[in-house]
C-alpha cells in the first residue's frame, strides 16, 4: 500500500519563528489533506490540497504531485499552533475509500 | 452548521464486553468513515460507508462491524473487546460526490478504554 512519511517527527520553536513540515508519499494520490490535532484529540482541517498551493492566514501548503511531496508552512508561530500535524493521502490500492495517515509531526511552540 | 458529532465522548469497558459508538455526519454529507487512533500513531482506516453501503474496509478483525442508517448516521460496533482496542475512535464525513472520501471532516472522537 501507499506509504506516507512525515518529517521532522518533532519540532520545538520559540513563538514568532517560522517552520516547514514535509510529507512524502510513495504513489500517485487523488487527495491530500493536512490536519492539526489539538490536545483534546480533534482533527482540524487545514488544507485539502492534492496539488498546487493554498494559503490561509499564517499557514500555507504546497503539493508537488509529480514529485510526491507536500509542504506545510507555518509563519510567525504562536503557542496555539502546538499539537500534532498530520498529512493524509488517498490513493494506491485504497483509492476511493480511505485516507492513509503519516505518523505526524509534533510541534511545540513556547512563549 | 453542526459539524460531525460523536457519542459517547469517553467510555470504559472491560475485556470481552461489546461497545457501540455513534456518529452523525455533517448535514448533506452521504459518506461516513471510521478510524482508529492509538496513542502516538496516526489514525488508521476501519470502514467507509456511502449511501448506506460499505465501500471499504481496513485491516481489522471481524469483531469490528458498522452500519449506516437512512439518515446517513452510522454506528461502529466492536465485540469481544481486547485491551488493544483501547484507542480514540474517529468518525469522518464527506460529501462523497464521487463515492470516494473526498475532503474529510472529523468529529471529536470517542475515547475507549478497555480494562
Amino acid at each position: 500500500g501507499i506509504q506516507v512519511e512525515q518529517s521532522p517527527p518533532d519540532l520545538i520553536l520559540q513563538e514568532g519563528a517560522n517552520s516547514t513540515l514535509r510529507c512524502n508519499f510513495s504513489d500517485s494520490v487523488n487527495n491530500l489533506q493536512w490536519f492539526h490535532q489539538n490536545p483534546w484529540g480533534q482533527l482540524i482541517n487545514l488544507f485539502y490540497i492534492p496539488s498546487g498551493t493554498k494559503q490561509n492566514g499564517r499557514l500555507s501548503a504546497t503539493t508537488v504531485a509529480t514529485e510526491r511531496y507536500s509542504l506545510l508552512y507555518i509563519s510567525s508561530s504562536q503557542t496555539t499552533d502546538s499539537g500534532v500535524y498530520f498529512c493524509a493521502v488517498e490513493g494506491g490500492d485504497q483509492a476511493g475509500t480511505a485516507l492513509i495517515f503519516g505518523k505526524g509531526t509534533t510541534l511545540s511552540v513556547s512563549s | 452548521d453542526a459539524g460531525v458529532t460523536q457519542s459517547p465522548t469517553h467510555l470504559i469497558k472491560t475485556r470481552g464486553q461489546q461497545v457501540t459508538l455513534r456518529c452523525s455526519p455533517i448535514s448533506g454529507h452521504k459518506s461516513v468513515s471510521w478510524y482508529q487512533q492509538v496513542l502516538g500513531q496516526g489514525p488508521q482506516f476501519i470502514f467507509q460507508y456511502y449511501e448506506k453501503e460499505e465501500r471499504g474496509r481496513g485491516n481489522f478483525p471481524d469483531r469490528f462491524s458498522a452500519r449506516q442508517f437512512p439518515n446517513y448516521s452510522s454506528e461502529l460496533n466492536v465485540n469481544a473487546l481486547l485491551l488493544g482496542d483501547s484507542a480514540l475512535y474517529l468518525c469522518a464525513s464527506s460529501p462523497g460526490l464521487a463515492g470516494g472520501p473526498g475532503e474529510l471532516f472529523f468529529g471529536e472522537g470517542s475515547r475507549l478504554t478497555v480494562l
